[in-house]
């Protein structure tokens, strides 16, 4: 298997533009996350689906923020309009259920986003 | 709601010193257990995890991490660190069943001085 799948690896664009991050999770797992990862705040959890659901989007910043999982093979992780402060690592992780018990997250490479 | 805290935010090692990483949890019911690497410039990788029975576990490139059930507690330890691993290393915490989410630490940056 390749892997948690992201992309672009990198994205660079201008205050107010859309961006768009894709993540292609390991094929059969069930959960999926988005991560926000920055020097002053961590890693931060946004959101996470269960079964293309999402479950808990408490983490999501604002409205600016949105997540989809259209399938169980793809999800976005949107941002409208971005802002400097946006910039960031965003790292997409998935995992199965395993024997009852979820297992250990799969990272992808992450999604290094600047905002100017 | 869970949380964990990792006490050492940095911690700077010679070569072949022994290494313990703090990590306390807050929770009241079952959990299961993760240490997380961080290489530079690269994304999250499985250390070692604890689901159930002995609470030493041995994770990959020699480190290990016991849980201490009365303490709340899950340390990870090394007793001879190599520069390559320097990193940043990740507790993370799931309540057993259910939708609960993974509650990662702070994060404890770890640099080994050849």
């Amino acid at each position: 298997d390749a892997g948690v799948i992201q992309s672009p690896r990198h994205e660079v664009t201008e205050m107010g533009q859309e961006v768009t991050l894709r993540c292609k999770p390991i094929s059969g797992h069930d959960y999926l996350f988005w991560y926000r990862q920055t020097m002053m705040r961590g890693l931060e959890l946004l959101i996470y689906f269960n079964n293309n659901v999402p479950i808990d989007d408490s983490g999501m910043p604002e409205d600016r923020f949105s997540a989809k999982m259209p399938n169980a093979s793809f999800s976005t992780l949107k941002i409208q309009p971005s802002e400097p402060r946006d910039s960031a690592v965003y790292f997409c992780a998935s995992s199965a259920r395993l024997a009852g018990v979820r297992n250990e997250q799969f990272f992808g490479p992450g999604t290094r986003l600047t905002v100017l | 709601a869970q949380s964990v805290s990792q006490h050492n935010h940095h911690v700077i090692l010679s070569e072949a010193a022994s290494l313990e990483l703090g990590c306390n949890y807050s929770y009241g019911g079952t959990v299961n257990l993760f240490w997380y690497v961080q290489y530079p410039g690269q994304h999250l990788q499985l250390l070692l995890k604890y689901f159930s029975g002995d609470p030493l576990v041995k994770g990959i490139k020699g480190f290990e991490a016991e849980f201490i059930k009365s303490k709340f507690s899950f340390n990870l330890r090394k007793p001879s660190v190599q520069w390559s691993d320097t990193a940043e290393y990740f507790c993370a915490v799931i309540p057993s069943g259910g939708y609960q989410k993974v509650t990662f630490g702070t994060g404890t940056k770890l640099q080994v001085i050849p």
